[in-house]
C-alpha cells in the first residue's frame, strides 16, 4: 500500500497562532488528499478533501477560512489550522486512496 | 452522515483466547466495508476490504465476515497475542466516502 508520512506528530500551541500539518505522499502521487478530524470517544470525520491544483472542497460546518488546506503538489498537502482556539484540539490525520484509505500516523493539537 | 457502530468500545483478553468485534452499518447504499488495525502512534493498517455479500476474509489468526443485507461484519481473531493489542477499526463507503466506527480497543493480556 501507498506510504504517507504526516508532522508534526504531536503540537501544543498558545491561542490564537496558526499551526501548520504536512501530510506527504512518501512512494506516490497524490491527486487527491483527505483530513479527518477524531475528538475523543468519537470516529474520524471527513473535514475536506484536497486536489491537487485545484480548491479544496469543505464538509459541512468545517470553517475553510480557519483550515486552510494546500495541495500544491502531488506529493504534499497541508492542513493550517489559523487563530487556532481550545475547541480544535483534537486528532488531525489525513488520508488518500479512493479505493482504499491510506493514512498518515495523525497528528494530536492540543490548543491552550 | 452515515452511522457505524462498533463492540464494544473495548476489551482485556487474555492471551490465547479468541475474541471477536462487531461492526455495524446502513443496509442501503453499500460498496465495501473495511477494517484497519490501528497501533497508538502508527498509520491504521488495512486489514480487510469486502464487497459482496456472505464474503469471508482471511489473514493469519484474523478473520472476518460479512453481512450486507442486515448491515454488520464480523471481526474474529483466533488465539489472541499480546501484538495484537490495538484499535481494530471498521468504514463503510457507499463509494464517494468512507465513513467510520469509533473503533474496538483490544488489549492482549499476556
Amino acid at each position: 500500500g501507498a506510504v504517507v508520512s504526516q508532522h508534526p506528530s504531536w503540537v501544543i500551541c498558545k491561542s490564537g497562532t496558526s499551526v501548520k500539518i504536512e501530510c506527504r505522499s512518501l512512494d506516490f502521487q497524490a491527486t487527491t488528499m483527505f483530513w479527518y478530524r477524531q475528538f475523543p470517544k468519537q470516529s474520524l470525520m471527513l473535514m475536506a478533501t484536497s486536489n491537487e491544483g485545484s480548491k479544496a472542497t469543505y464538509e459541512q460546518g468545517v470553517e475553510k477560512d480557519k483550515f486552510l488546506i494546500n495541495h500544491a503538489s502531488l506529493t504534499l498537502s497541508t492542513l493550517t489550522v489559523t487563530s487556532a482556539h481550545p475547541e480544535d484540539s483534537s486528532f488531525y490525520i489525513c488520508a488518500t486512496g479512493w479505493a482504499e484509505q491510506y493514512f498518515g500516523p495523525g497528528t494530536r493539537l492540543t490548543v491552550t | 452522515i452515515l452511522n457505524v457502530e462498533q463492540s464494544p468500545q473495548s476489551l482485556h483478553v487474555q492471551e490465547g483466547d479468541s475474541t471477536n468485534f462487531t461492526c455495524s452499518f446502513p443496509s442501503s447504499n453499500f460498496y465495501a466495508l473495511h477494517w484497519y488495525r490501528w497501533e497508538t502512534a502508527k498509520s491504521p493498517e488495512a486489514l480487510f476490504v469486502m464487497t459482496l455479500n456472505g464474503d469471508e476474509k482471511k489473514k493469519g489468526r484474523i478473520s472476518a465476515t460479512l453481512n450486507t443485507k442486515e448491515g454488520y461484519s464480523y471481526l474474529y481473531i483466533k488465539g489472541s497475542q499480546p501484538e495484537d493489542s490495538a484499535t481494530y477499526l471498521c468504514a463503510f463507503t457507499t463509494g464517494n466516502q468512507f465513513y467510520f466506527g469509533t473503533g474496538t480497543s483490544l488489549t492482549v493480556i499476556p
